[in-house]
């Protein structure tokens, strides 16, 4: 199966943007979701794991959901600021195999 | 604080077999909790999971490059390790190891593929 995000958003500061990841086969409930930030010249760094959770250090700004309806998983990021200006990256699983979506560029002007 | 490190030759030559090992710290690889895993990044495209390895010896490999790629984890120096051979200039990407779900990842080494 694919996992699809949408190519880029932006948003100002301040403000809520929320990132669409949908599964193109099979229940977006089936298996965890990931999400990554990756800032640019930098390695990517884990914001949500296991749909919902946050690692350690990782604002309570960062929240991660899962809707069946749609079969998709959102990242929302509230209060936007310019520091949260990345690439995100959502990943799920394929029996034991990682699927990557293709990434989401982030502006926040 | 876990953290990974990895290392390995920045250059390899095509055809030749591509080397990298991960070094954990902070905490054990045999936590039998935790996977652990390679993951690629070509220069300005997406990312690209190569594999993962359990401390029990227990491995998964992407489909697409499973005929070239060994992954192995030593407890005894808390490292795991990627060998991925008959590399290609398609190979060259920045290479970075993780601890599967919460993370931490490492920050990645180049590895460029010569003619």
């Amino acid at each position: 199966y694919m996992l699809t995000q949408p190519h880029s958003v932006s948003e100002s500061p301040g403000k809520t943007v929320t990132i669409s990841c949908t599964r193109s086969s099979g229940s977006i409930a089936s298996n965890y979701v990931q999400w990554y930030q990756q800032r640019p010249g930098r390695s990517p760094t884990t914001v949500i794991y296991e749909d919902n959770q946050r690692p350690s250090g990782v604002p309570d700004r960062f929240s991660g959901s899962i809707d069946t309806s749609s079969n998709s998983s959102s990242l929302t990021i509230s209060g936007l600021k310019t520091e949260d200006e990345a690439d995100y990256y959502c990943q799920s699983y394929d029996s034991n195999n990682w699927v990557f979506g293709g990434g989401t560029k982030l502006t926040v002007l | 604080q876990m953290q990974l490190q990895e290392s390995g030759p920045g250059l390899v030559k095509a055809s030749e077999t591509l080397s990298l090992t991960c070094t954990v710290s902070g905490g054990s690889i045999s936590n039998s909790r935790y996977f652990w895993s390679w993951i690629r990044q070509p220069p300005g495209k997406g990312l690209e999971w190569i594999g993962t390895v359990h401390y029990s010896g227990i491995t998964y490999y992407n489909p697409s490059l499973k005929s070239r790629i060994t992954i192995s984890a030593d407890t005894s120096k808390n490292q795991f390790s990627l060998k991925l051979s008959s590399v290609t200039a398609a190979d060259t990407a920045v290479y970075h190891c993780a601890r599967q779900g919460e993370g931490p990842w490492g920050q990645g080494t180049l590895v460029t593929v010569s003619s």
